[in-house]
């Protein structure tokens, strides 16, 4: 079974600050993704990448990052957080190829800041 | 670029009766649209996926179709149950990317 791990399932930070979150899968997959799940908006990607070193932006990347240095790992990071920033964060992965390679998801961070 | 719509955005519905969830997109190049199940605290997790080539696909009591001409599918769940209430989300992914829709809520009364 897909396994797509969070570290933190619940962080409080205060505005300004620089956070960190990491998302770890264990299947192989190429493809991994950085969504935030607001109410009523549904799930927004935030940034993806196919590959080590790769990365590119989605529909709201602004105020973020990503870095991606070990085909397993990929870390968000706010580089300074803000309020309007407090949401719940989502990763997931997906294989490269295939037109059946649906995503998996990891248990999801919920952060607030303060 | 893509934008997936769904509807309703709640849906309350008696035990054992059917409930019909509505997704409809905007790029013909979408070709694989995946149906995902999130329950009160949990993550979202796959229940149905269909791909461009095909109209119809049934798993026990959850089907989805797909009509590419209208760039429009939906799930239909039949003998609803109280474990089925969750928020339920299309999706339609175009090349390595997925595009989701807002989301229903789905409640069955006991």
């Amino acid at each position: 079974d897909v396994k797509v791990t969070q570290s933190s399932r619940y962080l409080v930070k205060r505005t300004g600050e620089k956070v960190f979150l990491e998302c770890v899968q264990d299947m192989d997959h190429e493809n991994m993704f950085w969504y935030r799940q607001d109410p009523g908006l549904g799930l927004r990607l935030i940034y993806f990448s196919y590959d080590v070193k790769m990365k590119e932006k989605g529909d709201i990347p602004e105020g973020y990052s990503v870095s991606r240095e070990k085909k397993e790992r990929f870390s968000l990071i706010l580089e300074s957080a803000s309020t309007n920033q407090t949401s719940m964060y989502l990763c997931a992965s997906s294989f490269l190829t295939g037109a059946n390679s649906p995503l998996h998801f990891g248990n999801g961070t919920r952060l607030t800041v303060t | 670029g893509e934008n997936v719509e769904q509807h309703p955005s709640t849906l309350s519905v008696q035990e054992g009766d059917s409930a019909v969830i509505k997704c409809t997109y905007s790029d013909s190049a979408s070709n694989y649209f995946p149906w995902y199940k999130q329950e009160l605290g949990k993550r979202p997790q796959l229940i149905i996926d269909i791909r461009s080539n095909v109209g119809e696909k049934k798993d026990q009591r959850i089907a989805v179709t797909l009509n590419k001409t209208a760039k429009h599918f939906s799930l239909h769940i039949t003998e609803t149950q109280p474990e089925d209430s969750a928020v339920y989300f299309c999706a339609a992914k175009r090349r390595q990317n997925f595009v989701f829709g807002p989301g229903t809520r789905l409640s069955v009364l006991p």
